[in-house]
Formats: structure tokens, C-alpha cells, sequence
């Protein structure tokens, strides 16, 4: 009952620095997404991957890369970190992209420095 | 643009009391409406959702309202516990868009007291 694990939980960076978030779910979800949220501002959609091999920006894209490894797992880079990004990010799943309930990983929350 | 809007911002009722939470939308050309529940730390749980087509979705104690031609949505909690104690928040999908393109809320933190 593993649903969507999302690693690190915990990550401070210093401005510049790059690293990668990483997501799998083991739902046999076709759809994943990176959300970030921040005070205030509700979550916010980075980057989203409607099925295998697809990957497609969402509403703040700017500053990050994906990559849908393979249908489990979809990670989010950062390649030159900056305080702005100091969030809280998600990592969510749904069967296919439309029409269907979001199942959400536990979160990462990153600190730049 | 849709914009999602949730008001108050923070509820404290005592247990037992029956309660209602409240979502305004600016487009009324909405795919579909979820609401969710997050935990201190936690990520969010889904607990209903609304197609564009229907009207409610109940799940025990919950029922979720969706009136499109108002731009509103509604979370009504029977007989409160104060494990309902969290943050609701909910989300619009976009006519256009995809469960992608959900917009949400900034949540109504909801404390349940003895």
C-alpha cells in the first residue's frame, strides 16, 4: 500500500546548487504531476506527464526540468537552485489525466539558501 | 484564468456540530471539482469528486455540492469529529484542460474541539 513515495522529505540547498526530487508510484497510474506549494498561494502545477513517455509544463515551469523515467517513476530537477524555489513540492498520480482522482506523495520540503 | 476561492480561511467548531466549508469559482466552465484533505506535514488525500455533469458525491460523512451556474461548490461535515480536524482544500478542473490543469484553493483550516 506503498501509493506515491516521494524522496528526499527533507533537503536544504545552498543558491546555485542542483539536485533532483524523485517520485514512483506503484498504482499503475498513466498520469503524474509535480505540484509546489507555498504559503498563501495554493499549489501550483510545475510540470505534469499525461502518460509514458510525454511530459508537458504546467503553470511554473520555469527553473525546472522533468523526466518520466518509465511508467513508475517521474522526477523533477533542479538545475541551479534559488531561494524562490524553497517550497514545499508534490509529487501526485491519476489513472489517465482526465476525469480522475489525484493520489498525492508525502511531500519534499526544500530550503534554499 | 480560473481562480479558486476559499473562505474563511480558518473554522474552530466544537464536536458534533454539523458544518459547511465553501469554494467560489470565476469560470463556470468547469471539467470537474475535488475536494481534498491535508494533515499537518502530509500530502492530500482526495475525498470527493465531482464530474461536471453531476450535482453532489457523498462518501459517509461528507457530501460535496457543485453548482455550476454560481460558481460554487460546497464540503458539508455531519456530526464533526476532532479527527476532521485538518486543512480542506479545493480544486477546479479546467474545461479545456486536463485533471492536470486542477487550480486550487488556499485551503480552510478546520479545528474540531472538545
Amino acid at each position: 500500500n506503498a501509493g506515491v513515495t516521494q524522496t528526499p522529505k527533507f533537503q536544504v540547498l545552498k543558491t546555485g546548487q542542483s539536485m533532483t526530487l524523485q517520485c514512483a508510484q506503484d498504482m499503475n497510474h498513466n498520469s503524474m504531476y509535480w505540484y509546489r506549494q507555498d504559503p498563501g498561494m495554493g499549489l501550483r502545477l510545475i510540470y505534469y506527464s499525461a502518460s509514458e513517455g510525454t511530459t508537458d509544463k504546467g503553470e511554473v515551469p520555469n527553473g525546472y526540468n522533468v523526466s518520466r523515467l518509465n511508467k513508475r517513476e517521474f522526477s523533477l530537477r533542479l538545475e541551479s537552485a534559488a531561494p524562490s524555489q524553497t517550497s514545499v513540492y508534490f509529487c501526485a498520480s491519476s489513472p489517465q489525466v482526465r476525469r480522475e482522482k489525484l493520489f498525492f506523495g508525502s511531500g519534499t520540503q526544500l530550503s534554499v539558501l | 484564468k480560473q481562480e479558486v476561492t476559499q473562505i474563511p480561511a480558518a473554522l474552530s467548531v466544537p464536536e458534533g456540530e454539523n458544518l459547511v466549508l465553501n469554494c467560489s469559482f470565476t469560470d463556470s466552465a468547469i471539467y470537474n471539482l475535488q475536494w481534498f484533505r491535508q494533515d499537518p506535514g502530509k500530502g492530500l488525500t482526495s475525498l470527493l469528486l465531482i464530474q461536471s455533469s453531476q450535482r453532489e458525491q457523498t462518501s459517509g460523512r461528507l457530501n460535496a455540492s457543485l453548482d455550476k451556474s454560481s460558481g460554487r461548490s460546497t464540503l458539508y461535515i455531519a456530526a464533526s469529529q476532532p479527527g476532521d480536524s485538518a486543512t480542506y482544500l479545493c480544486a477546479g478542473g479546467g474545461n479545456t484542460g486536463t485533471a492536470s490543469k486542477l487550480t486550487f484553493g488556499t485551503g480552510t483550516r478546520l479545528q474540531v474541539t472538545l
